[in-house]
């Protein structure tokens, strides 16, 4: 059974830092590129960040461009975002999503972890 | 930056179709992918490629895309299928993926 469990969130101030992580299990990790996606309080889905599965490949969000960094350790079946500098508008419940073999979509996501960014 | 439009909410009565619509500039020419998301839930996957669905969701969901509009429809709607819908692409051109804003489904 594919999982993903994030972990790493809570509070912190406006101009702080943060680190999440997404365990995952299930399934071939190294082959799966893993993407970061975010949800503010009552609002809709937003793409943060994807990384291949050999972290090739990197993309970025303009609204965080900068500001966080993605990661990945197969060995670790593990994929990071690394979140500085901060804002109140970062605050989300931010999900880890497996994209399916590199065409783009979603088909596993896990359950989030709140990240509220406020003094 | 590529746009992708849904409108706010649709409302349906049980045993009827919905229809929920997604715009963008030529979409007709990406892929697109639809996800439902209950309250309080993470979002589910439920049609990709347009019109593929994942296993387990059921025929009652299909996609299609054509010109500037995509589409979800939502065949003999449930009591069970009011969620919030998201449509998605990746732009190429920019290397970034986008949602649409979202589609509330109210089930009457």
């Amino acid at each position: 059974e594919v999982q993903l469990v994030e972990s790493g969130g809570g509070l912190v101030k406006p101009g702080g830092s943060l680190r999440l992580s997404c365990a995952a299990s299930g399934f071939t990790f190294s082959s799966y590129s893993m993407n970061w996606v975010r949800q503010a309080p009552g609002k809709g889905l937003e793409w943060v960040s994807s990384i291949s599965s050999s972290s090739s490949y990197i993309y970025y969000a303009d609204s965080v461009k900068g500001r966080f960094t993605i990661s990945r350790d197969n060995a670790k079946k593990s994929v990071y975002l690394q979140m500085n500098s901060l804002r109140a508008e970062d605050t989300a419940v931010y999900y880890c999503a497996r994209d399916d073999l590199g065409r783009h979509y979603f088909d596993y996501w896990g359950q989030g972890t709140l990240v509220t960014v406020s003094s | 930056s590529y746009v992708l439009t849904q409108p706010p909410s649709v409302s349906v009565a049980p045993g009827l179709t919905a229809r929920i619509t997604c715009g963008g500039n030529d979409i007709g020419y990406k892929s697109v992918h639809w996800y439902q998301q209950k309250p309080g839930q993470a979002p589910v996957l439920v049609v990709y490629d347009d019109s593929d669905r994942p296993s387990g969701i059921p025929e009652r969901f299909s996609g299609s895309n054509s010109g500037n509009a995509a589409t979800l429809t939502i065949s003999r709607v449930e009591a069970g299928d009011e969620a919030d819908y998201y449509c998605q692409v990746w732009d190429s051109s920019s290397d970034h993926l986008v949602f649409g804003g979202g589609t509330k489904l109210t089930v009457l």
